[in-house]
């Protein structure tokens, strides 16, 4: 059981190009999550789905999209990636919406230039 | 809104110390109160979550913590750490609406003198 993955690990980016971040989990779960991690900021929610096709906003979107096509996959996309999204990715899932449990991917360390 | 407060950036303590991290919460209802740890290079791994009943909560690697409303507290506790315990702590906070999420304290960094 992986539970939830994440692609790529790491990556270096230059400034202006697209970049997805792909998430996918294999736990049924309804909720799935996009967070950033800054030194300092903790944990910031960037995008949100409560069930399959569905999207919301969270905290820091801007600059950033996402998509719910099924249940199990809920990538991540920087239109043109800038300097100030450098950052750590974690996505996350949990049974449902609301304060339920979430569980984390090992998140995406990503560079832009 | 809902908030959390973790006022200690750096905790430092020597293995086989107790610990306490402290946690503040503010929201106007009975919250959803979490506990998460984030080891270097790692995700996030839930400890222990309060949702309601008893106000002590026991979690996984000895963990503890204390909901005490009159104070809008949840500190996380151990009585005695072990080297494996330096990692980032988290404390959350959700309530109990579908559209509600969960919001995370800035965390607090653990480390441990041998």
């Amino acid at each position: 059981i992986a539970g939830i993955t994440q692609a790529p690990t790491s990556q270096i980016l230059a400034a202006g190009r697209r970049m997805t971040l792909r998430c996918t989990q294999d736990m049924r779960h309804n909720a799935m999550y996009w967070y950033r991690q800054d030194l300092g900021l903790g944990l910031r929610l960037i995008h949100y789905s409560n069930t399959a096709g569905t999207t919301g906003k969270g905290e820091v979107p801007d600059g950033y999209s996402v998509s719910r096509a099924n249940t199990d996959d809920f990538p991540l996309t920087l239109a043109s990636a800038v300097p100030s999204q450098t950052s750590v990715y974690f996505c996350a899932s949990s049974d449902s919406g609301g304060a339920n449990e979430q569980f984390f991917g090992p998140g995406t360390r990503l560079t832009v230039l | 809104a809902q908030s959390v407060t973790q006022p200690d950036i750096h905790i430092t303590v020597s293995e086989g110390a107790s610990l306490e991290l402290r946690c503040n919460y503010s929201y106007g209802a009975t919250p959803y109160l979490f506990w998460y740890v984030q080891s270097p290079g790692q995700g996030l791994q839930l400890l222990l979550k309060y949702f309601s009943g008893d106000t002590l909560v026991q979690g996984i690697k000895g963990f503890e913590a204390e909901f005490k409303r009159s104070q809008s507290s949840f500190n996380l506790r151990k009585p005695s750490v072990h080297w494996s315990d330096a990692a980032e702590y988290f404390c959350a906070v959700g309530a109990k609406g579908r559209d509600d999420k969960i919001i995370f304290g800035k965390g607090t960094r653990l480390h441990i003198l041998p």
